[in-house]
């Protein structure tokens, strides 16, 4: 299957600091990437859509100031947590759509685990 | 609004059984359905996906598609301690810029 590398795998930081998390896409392009953050034992929660060249669109209830997206090439998506506060501490993960005749698969990134002291 | 829903289990089933996950989803319209293995504190990883009416098998695997229930399930045979995770049901439907509507899970343990 395709390959989606997403960096860092673990992060702590400061209250009130940003922290800035990479999604390449490594052998194949991606027009559409997506965000998701997951709390202990709960599902996956789509955060936001990312298209290359364009701005992202985002789930209602996630604030776009705080959680900036930027999808600057078919290869990168990145998500930025401005003024990350405890209750930001989470699971992210990135996703990237593969084409796949004229179905679309999501390939996983290895997630994020972000932890706000 | 789109739904999918699966039962959250846990389901518990002794090794070498069959273990059987299913999923409904709301929409006629949908078009694709996934299955994800989630191991917990990783990302989802892809089992299998499946277009059509039928089965598919793949390995140990078979997705069951039935549109005129709306329902997709997942079959995994001669289960092993390995599989203990949470299954995710996703559907993605045409013109949704390919987001995909997802199952909360079902978590599945495997008894040795």
């Amino acid at each position: 299957g395709a390959v989606v590398s997403q960096h860092p795998s673990w992060v702590i930081c400061k209250s009130g600091t940003s922290v800035k998390i990479e999604c390449r896409s490594l052998d194949f392009q991606a027009t559409t990437m997506f965000w998701y953050r997951q709390f202990p034992k709960q599902s996956l929660m789509l955060m936001a859509t990312s298209n290359e060249g364009s701005k992202a669109t985002y789930e209602q209830g996630v604030e776009k100031d705080k959680f900036l997206i930027n999808h600057a090439s078919l290869t990168l998506s990145t998500l930025t947590v401005t003024s990350a506060h405890p209750e930001d501490s989470s699971f992210y993960i990135c996703s990237a759509v593969a084409p796949r005749g004229g179905n679309t698969e999501a390939f996983f990134g290895q997630g994020t685990r972000l932890t706000v002291v | 609004q789109k739904e999918v829903e699966q039962n959250s289990g846990p389901l518990s089933v002794p090794e070498g059984a069959i273990a059987s996950l299913n999923c409904t989803y709301s929409d006629r319209g949908s078009q694709s359905f996934f299955w994800y293995r989630q191991y917990s504190g990783k990302s989802p990883e892809l089992i299998m996906f499946i277009y059509s009416n039928g089965d598919k098998e793949d390995g140990r695997f078979t997705a069951q598609l039935n549109k005129a229930s709306q329902y997709v399930s997942l079959l995994i045979r001669d289960s092993q301690p390995s599989d203990s995770a949470t299954y995710l049901c996703a559907v993605s439907y045409a013109g949704n810029n390919r987001k995909l509507i997802w199952g909360l899970g079902t978590s599945l343990a495997v008894n040795p």
